[in-house]
């Protein structure tokens, strides 16, 4: 069965600085690969989707890669501030919209 | 505003008792979901339904039950079978079960057997 696996479960980073977190998977490729924020307490909400054919996307200070030879996605936060603290989780979904979820990496951003 | 709202959000059960988690959305979605949060494990998908009066088993449906009879609703009733039922609960919805939809979830209820 597929298995997502995200880098770590924490990662502390100095503000100012590029997050990168990483989302890889084994088996077959996703046809989207989403990744979602989620606060402590709340539902997750959502940041980006990125297609199999599509290799990067922006939304302003985020971007997310998706390497399907290497299996993997990265998700990058440049100048990187306090307020991005929180749990980053990565989806894969196929043409069904079967979604499945990763762990997720609870990023701090420290002043 | 549009969104998905459960209730409660804090929900305490004695063994043996079934117990029912709410969840109601006004994005005029099709496709809705449960899913199961426990720490350092990714969501689990319980139940979904793509349309009402249709839905479906998920990963770890055992000990749990749905019920779609209106577009708007979709309550998860966690019964007695379920031995390990504290856990944090998100109901979430999509447009539908196209891939690639994203999916919008409700802000969770917390339920604890006591």
């Amino acid at each position: 069965s597929q298995k997502i696996e995200q880098n770590s479960e924490a990662l502390n980073i100095q503000e100012g600085k590029t997050a990168t977190l990483t989302c890889n998977y084994t088996n077959y490729s996703p046809a989207y690969l989403q990744w979602y924020r989620q606060d402590p307490g709340r539902g997750p909400v959502f940041l980006l989707l990125i297609r199999e054919n599509e290799k990067e996307k922006r939304k302003e200070r985020l971007k997310v890669t998706f390497d399907t030879t290497l299996k993997q996605s990265l998700f990058h936060i440049t100048a990187s501030q306090p307020a991005d603290s929180a749990t980053y989780l990565c989806a894969l979904s196929y043409n069904n919209n079967d979604m499945r979820f990763g762990a997720g990496t609870r990023l701090t951003v420290k002043p | 505003d549009g969104g998905i709202t459960q209730s409660p959000k804090y929900l305490f059960r004695k063994e043996g008792q079934n117990v029912t988690l709410s969840c109601e959305q006004n994005l005029n979605h099709d496709a809705m979901y449960w899913y199961r949060q426990d720490p350092g494990q990714g969501l689990r998908l319980i139940y979904y339904s793509q349309i009402v009066n249709d839905f479906q088993k998920g990963d770890i449906a055992e000990g749990y039950s749905v019920s779609r009879e209106k577009k708007e609703s979709f309550p998860l009733t966690v019964t007695s079978a379920q031995k390990n039922p504290t856990a944090f609960y998100l109901c979430a919805s999509s447009k539908d079960r196209v891939g690639g939809n994203t999916i919008y979830f409700g802000e969770g209820s917390w339920l604890t057997v006591v």
